[in-house]
């Protein structure tokens, strides 16, 4: 089973600022990487996909990157909107597994 | 607008099976290019995969989950189902059932997602 590692588990950032987000692959999972977006009481929602491609409605400033084992989330100007928890998941291969999530919260 | 929608009971004894399905509208759970799957949260936590089929009935379960999981598809109904039997107070969690993008020979991520359901294992 591959396990992915966020962190950290909380980011602490000002609207405007600019934050990243890190996920990590016990193994190499190539580009088969999405993130997604929770709000309280919401399913989540996807946000990237094959590591860097944004899906539908998904605004310009958040940007995913990387390959392998190593993977960033960056949101370049924190909106009201952006505050939620964000996890990370491999589909290389079989048991498809999530990051245990970061959350970024208003400071 | 391909739209999830999950239902089954909220509470569930400990030791029985806990049984949800999923209904899917704005599209056929038959497409070619699609795999359907389950995945839970308890409360504060994080997302756990439990499992995915496809309309042909193959499915993927997760391997700590296995020996307790079934899940099945029903075409004419458009509908795919959740069994887990022999549930503990760690089965309790919100339930999503999800659409897997199915692309290249490869189940990829999820990408429409139902609004969950919770359900809660106790006496």
């Amino acid at each position: 089973e591959i396990v992915m590692t966020q962190s950290p588990a909380t980011l602490s950032v000002s609207p405007g600022e600019k934050t990243t987000l890190s996920c990590r692959a016990s193994q190499s999972v190539s580009s088969n990487l999405a993130w997604y977006q929770q709000k309280p009481g919401q399913a989540p929602r996807l946000l990237i996909y094959d590591a860097s491609t944004r899906a539908t409605a998904t605004p310009a400033r958040l940007s995913g990157s990387g390959s392998g084992t190593e993977f960033s989330l960056t949101i370049s100007s924190l909106q009201s909107e952006d505050f939620a928890v964000y996890y990370c998941q491999q589909y290389y291969n079989w048991p498809q597994t999530f990051g245990q999530g970061t959350k970024v919260e208003i400071k | 607008q391909l739209h999830l929608q999950e239902s089954g009971p909220g509470l569930v004894k400990p030791s029985e099976t806990l049984s949800l399905t999923c209904t899917v509208s704005g599209g056929s759970i038959s497409s070619s290019s699609s795999f359907w799957g389950w995945i839970r949260q308890p409360p504060g936590k994080g997302l756990e995969w439990i499992g995915t089929i496809y309309y042909t009935g193959s499915t993927y379960y997760d391997p700590s989950l296995k020996r307790r999981v079934t899940i099945s598809v029903d075409t004419s109904k458009n509908q795919f189902s959740l069994k887990l039997s022999s549930v503990t107070a760690a089965d309790t969690a919100v339930y999503y059932c999800g659409r897997h993008e199915y692309s290249y020979r490869h189940v990829r991520y999820l990408d429409y997602w139902g609004q969950g359901t919770l359900v809660t294992v106790s006496s």
